[in-house]
């Protein structure tokens, strides 16, 4: 099946770092790839819509400049969480739909990436 | 506002016997219903989907329904095992051509436990 890379799996860092987490599509090219976050024991939310070649699309209240996407080729994409703080730790999760635009195609999702800013 | 919710935070049913994971939904754009079954620091895990046009797949223990009227579906494991315990999430999307609409919009997820 298809496969979906995320690293680092997890991120300890200090207040004001920038993060950046990769998403690969392993056996598959991705024109669309998705970032979530999650909250403990919460839903995932979408935080913006990434297409290969083109801007990000960034859902209702989420900071583009705060949240750096950039998907430059068909099996990557990039979330840089700039100058981060404890309010941005969290769980982030990438996920990616194949090149063929297939409605009933399923999403395929990273592993994740914790997120814990000090 | 949440266009998908699982009411149900937990359930715990017996191994062996059937798992009835609920999901409700308001948008009645949404024509394509997923469920994912999530590990702790792992993410989503495909599981099975139905199509609106639909009211009932299968794929071995795994039976999602779909009723339109009610806007709700629900995923049936049975026999339940213990290894089915994980976090259980159903996503709507609604499924027109442009990259945007292949969005998931995700209910906040059922914990299911499976006791041996």
């Amino acid at each position: 099946g298809a496969v979906v890379s995320q690293h680092p799996s997890r991120v300890i860092c200090k207040s004001g770092t920038s993060v950046k987490i990769e998403c690969r599509s392993l056996d598959f090219q991705a024109t669309t790839m998705f970032w979530y976050r999650q909250f403990p024991k919460q839903s995932l939310m979408l935080m913006a819509t990434s297409n290969e070649g083109s801007k990000a699309t960034y859902e209702q209240g989420v900071e583009k400049d705060k949240f750096l996407i950039n998907h430059a080729s068909l099996t990557l994409s990039t979330l840089t969480v700039t100058s981060a703080h404890p309010e941005d730790s969290s769980f982030y999760i990438c996920s990616a739909t194949h090149r063929q635009d297939h409605s009933n195609q399923p999403q395929h999702f990273g592993d994740g990436t914790r997120l814990s800013i000090l | 506002d949440q266009q998908v919710k699982q009411n149900s935070p937990s359930l715990s049913v017996q191994e062996g016997r059937i798992s009835i994971l609920n999901c409700d939904y308001t948008n009645s754009m949404f024509d394509y219903f997923l469920w994912y079954k999530k590990y702790p620091a792992e993410g989503p895990t495909f599981l099975i989907s139905i199509s609106s046009i639909k009211d009932k797949n299968e794929d071995g223990r795994f039976t999602v329904f779909l009723n339109k009227s009610a806007k709700h579906l629900s995923l049936h494991i049975v026999p339940s095992q213990p290894g089915d315990s994980a976090v259980y999430f159903c996503a709507a999307r609604i499924s027109i051509s442009s990259g945007s609409a292949r969005q998931l919009t995700f209910g906040s997820g059922t914990q299911l436990t499976v006791l041996p």
